[in-house]
């Protein structure tokens, strides 16, 4: 079955770099776009990003341009989340999620990955 | 950017009761409203895809409809495995894809 799965938790101090892996499995890789989305404690969804993990061309969230970075790497399916000068406010839950239609961004989120708590703190 | 509001933001109902979510946005998004569940340290599940059309295995007592600006979502008679919180989210005019902020259903 379609699964996604992220890396495990990560604690950084404030001004480093994180990086959220989601290993894909059980579809063809490069046919779903994945987005990456995050939730920070109590709190609503934001949406990051998309990648398309065929070209790996990717679309940010204006508000994270500059921080953020999306790769992939289709020899293991996997899809990576780099986010950059972290901030207490970075802290959050962050999942990928893949995209409800194969070949193009449809912009709804089917499956999603289990979630990476990722804590700033000094 | 297409701004979603929900609500209300928590609804108290009994295990039975009839649930009436609403979400508004700031703009048409045509029918390109999808509505999500999401339980506590899960992750969110999608329930309805393009304003109406409900995802795979998704039981036949959540329905939703709606175009433009005002959408809904029903559960007709609650199961307590629907207390959860559900989200909005719209895809007529993105980037960025935006979400609601949740109704939270909870037991009364």
């Amino acid at each position: 079955q379609v699964q996604l799965v992220q890396s495990g938790a990560e604690v950084k101090k404030p001004g480093a770099s994180v990086t959220v892996s989601c290993k894909t499995s059980g579809y063809t890789f490069t046919s779903y776009y994945i987005h990456w989305v995050r939730q920070a404690p109590g709190q609503g969804l934001e949406w990051m990003g998309i990648i398309n993990p065929s070209g790996g061309s990717t679309t940010y969230a204006q508000k994270l341009q500059g921080r953020v970075t999306m790769t992939r790497d289709t020899a293991t399916s996997t899809v990576f989340m780099e986010l950059s000068s972290l901030r207490s406010e970075d802290t959050a839950v962050y999942l990928c999620a893949r995209d409800f239609v194969s070949g193009s961004p449809s912009g709804a989120f089917e499956v999603w990955g289990q979630g990476t708590l990722v804590t700033v703190s000094s | 950017e297409i701004v979603l509001t929900q609500s209300p933001t928590t609804l108290s109902l009994s295990p039975g009761e009839r649930a009436t979510l609403s979400c508004r946005a700031s703009q048409s998004v045509s029918t390109y409203l999808a509505w999500y569940q999401q339980k506590p340290g899960q992750a969110p599940r999608l329930l309805i895809s393009d304003a109406s059309n409900r995802a795979t295995g998704i039981p036949a007592r959540f329905s939703a409809s709606g175009s433009g600006t005002d959408f809904t979502l029903t559960i007709t008679s609650l199961e307590p495995d629907d207390f959860a919180v559900y989200y909005c989210q719209q895809r007529g005019n993105w980037p960025p894809l935006t979400f609601g902020g949740g109704t939270k259903v909870q037991i009364k």
